[in-house]
């Protein structure tokens, strides 16, 4: 199992582009999250998903939208980068039933705007 | 809303030697359950230990545990008997109490270095 991948795992962008952040996972989890990562900060939730098909907004989701079209992957999309959202961002998954189980996290996605 | 708070900016300890990395936290539901990650220089986030607030003992996965004071609202990860490898970013999580529908409110971080 290749566990939570993510794709890129670098990107530069310039002020006002906008990019897609793939995260899949293959352990059939329900549930899926993408975070940030600023320094000195912990990680923020953005969106996350409960199922395949939907969305809700998490602590810091303005600036990105995220579709759940397959139960295996979670998109976070950025319509118009702004330097501000110059971070890491970490997706991660977990198993729908039982509510102690951990999130399993994938390697991060180092994004810097211009 | 929870709240996570580590006062350690950075610990220090000798290899061999327990240390003990400070959590409190703060939240209004009576069913609650706390998280430990690990985050090497690496950068991916390695789940360590859990703790669920109805949980009479404290938990412990091999030289993590965790010591779990209710009354005072603290969850400390205990290392003990030190690696170089356990040099690390240290996240403290609360989950909310949304079932299995949680989400994870992190702490700041503590950067343990483990001296040789």
């Amino acid at each position: 199992n290749a566990g939570v991948t993510q794709t890129p795992k670098f990107r530069v962008l310039k002020t006002g582009q906008s990019m897609t952040l793939l995260c899949a996972q293959d352990m059939n989890h329900e549930y899926m999250y993408w975070y940030r990562q600023d320094p000195g900060m912990g990680l923020r939730l953005i969106h996350y998903s409960v199922g395949e098909g939907t969305t809700a907004k998490g602590e810091v989701p303005d600036g990105y939208n995220v579709s759940r079209l397959k139960k295996q992957n979670f998109l976070l999309g950025l319509e118009s980068a702004a330097p501000s959202q110059t971070s890491v961002y970490f997706c991660a998954s977990r198993q729908g039933q039982g509510s102690w189980h951990e999130q399993f996290f994938g390697p991060g996605t180092r994004l810097t705007v211009l | 809303a929870q709240k996570i708070t580590q006062t350690q900016p950075g610990m220090f300890v000798q290899e061999k030697e327990a240390v003990t990395l400070d959590c409190t936290y703060d939240t209004s539901d009576q069913s609650y359950g706390l998280f430990w990650y690990k985050q090497p220089s690496s950068g991916e986030m390695i789940f360590l230990i859990y703790q669920g607030s109805y949980d009479e003992q404290n938990a412990t996965e091999g030289r993590y545990s965790l010591n779990f004071q209710k009354a005072r609202k603290s969850a400390n990860l205990v290392i003990s008997a030190s690696q170089l490898g356990d040099s690390a970013m240290y996240f403290c999580a609360i989950k909310n109490s949304g079932g299995s529908n949680y989400k994870l409110t992190f702490g700041k971080g503590t950067l343990l270095t483990v001296n040789p």
